[in-house]
């Protein structure tokens, strides 16, 4: 089954950027989205097809995605982005849904 | 509005069955998938597997299959997770989920539910 591999944390100063990455195979071929889940709360989507941000997703969130590496940077880090970051792709030649690892992001 | 309303939090007993719900609002709730997502305490998400509401066609993850049945009722817009019979591994948040279409498949989670804690404890 396929597998995706985010570091277990990444800590940032605010102001600074946090750069959160999705390890699989190939995943340059595939559509990968991620997610933000703050304590006690559900996910919410902050990018979807690799690079997209739904409405009322602030600008500092982006993506990319090439090779066998997704990236969730998070530019000019506020508190506020103290989360739980999880990438997400679909898998065409399963037919499932594979969800990362997670990483907790903490603002020094 | 787009909603996802889940039913409240459940304590059950090891061998009990349960079923728990999730009503969508703010959308034609037959034309799109809907997945159910677990969370163990203190971990990551899982996906578990999803339904079209429209025709009731449903996919499981292998390491659900089996042990949860996926269904809905698309008369009142709700889809539905139940269990048989119960375990204390089964203890867990779980979130519904609406599916954006894609090209080849349904592709992310746009909308979610605010979640259901099950606890199962003799």
């Amino acid at each position: 089954s396929y597998v995706l591999t985010q570091p277990p944390s990444v800590s940032v100063a605010p102001g600074q950027t946090a750069r959160i990455t999705c390890g699989g195979n190939n995943i340059g071929s595939k559509s990968v989205h991620w997610y933000q889940q703050k304590p006690g709360q559900a996910p919410v989507l902050v990018v979807y097809d690799d690079s997209d941000r739904p409405s009322g997703i602030p600008e500092r969130f982006s993506g990319s995605n090439s090779g066998n590496t997704a990236t969730l940077t998070i530019s000019r880090v506020e508190a506020g982005d103290e989360a739980d970051y999880y990438c997400q792709v679909w898998d065409s030649s399963s037919d499932h849904y594979v969800f990362g690892t997670g990483t907790k992001v903490t603002v020094l | 509005e787009v909603q996802l309303v889940q039913s409240g939090a459940e304590v059950k007993k090891p061998g009990e069955s349960l079923k728990i719900s999730c009503k969508g609002s703010g959308y034609s709730f037959t034309s799109y998938w809907i997945g159910w997502v677990r969370q163990m305490p203190g971990k990551g998400l899982e996906w578990m597997g999803i339904i079209y509401p429209g025709d009731s066609d449903t996919r499981y993850s292998p390491s659900f299959q089996g042990q949860v049945t996926i269904s809905a009722d698309k008369s009142i817009s709700t889809a539905y997770l139940q269990w048989s019979s119960l375990k204390a591994s089964d203890t867990a948040m779980y979130y519904c989920a609406r599916l954006v279409p894609g090209p080849a498949a349904p592709t992310w989670f746009d909308y979610w539910g605010q979640g259901t804690l099950v606890t199962v404890s003799s």
